[in-house]
């Protein structure tokens, strides 16, 4: 069984400025899709960064980039330039790939509540 | 293009009673995914239909179940409610699952709160 592991339930950041999130996780597959979801008061989740396992080179979205260490089985994000905008729960998520690739089934882990103070 | 809706926003209903809760996906979605968010267990996936058909099932009892028809909204019925069914219903949809569904990721809906009391 897959496991997802956010080892930091809260974290603060000055807006401007950089933050990581940490995610490891457990799993014998070779071939999985990972995520960064983030969850704002209005409950909606949101995709914010998705990565391959196959793909060696990090994933980047403006101003959120990823640190994947397969080996490792670790999965950061990074918010370069912190808004007041990017106060949210985040959520890292794993996804493996069946016979026919995904399975649009997503195991969390269980989320950093980022804020962002002015 | 309007997002997934899901209806009703908020429920209250009593221990013993059953549950109906809908989502209607993304236009041209065909994978409907349906998760249980609760502050002690967190997200959990509860069961995936696509093209009517059930394609991924969660560990949860037989009390939930789903269903979708053909025009790929879903429904998800609790039956026999207990507190710990008190939850943030989630609903998701893709376009269809497969290899695609890197480029077709997950769009969720703003959940249903079901609280029981």
């Amino acid at each position: 069984a897959q496991t997802v592991t956010q080892s930091q339930p809260e974290m603060s950041v000055q807006e401007a400025e950089t933050v990581t999130l940490s995610c490891t996780y457990d799993t014998s597959e070779s071939n999985y899709y990972l995520f960064w979801y983030k969850q704002p008061p209005s409950r909606q989740m949101i995709l914010v960064i998705r990565q391959e396992a196959y793909k060696q080179q990090n994933a980047t979205e403006n101003r959120f980039s990823v640190n994947f260490q397969k080996a490792a089985k670790s999965f950061s994000l990074k918010i370069s330039d912190s808004q007041l905008g990017d106060t949210a729960m985040y959520f890292c998520a794993f996804m493996k790939l069946g016979p026919g690739g995904a399975t649009n089934k997503l195991i969390f882990g269980t989320g950093t509540l980022l804020a962002v103070q002015p | 293009k309007a997002g997934v809706t899901q209806t009703p926003r908020y429920l209250i209903k009593t221990r013993g009673q059953q549950v109906t809760l809908s989502c209607s996906p993304i236009s041209g979605h065909r994978s409907v995914s349906w998760y249980q968010q609760t502050p002690g267990q967190g997200l959990q996936f509860l069961f995936e239909y696509f093209s009517e058909t059930q394609r991924n099932k969660g560990n949860f009892p037989g009390r939930f179940s789903g269903r979708q028809f053909s025009n790929s909204r879903s429904e998800m019925n609790v039956s026999t409610l207990e507190l710990g069914d008190s939850a943030l219903y989630l609903c998701a949809s893709s376009l269809a699952g497969g290899k695609s569904s890197y480029n077709s990721p997950l769009h969720f809906g703003n959940g249903t709160r079901l609280t029981v009391t």
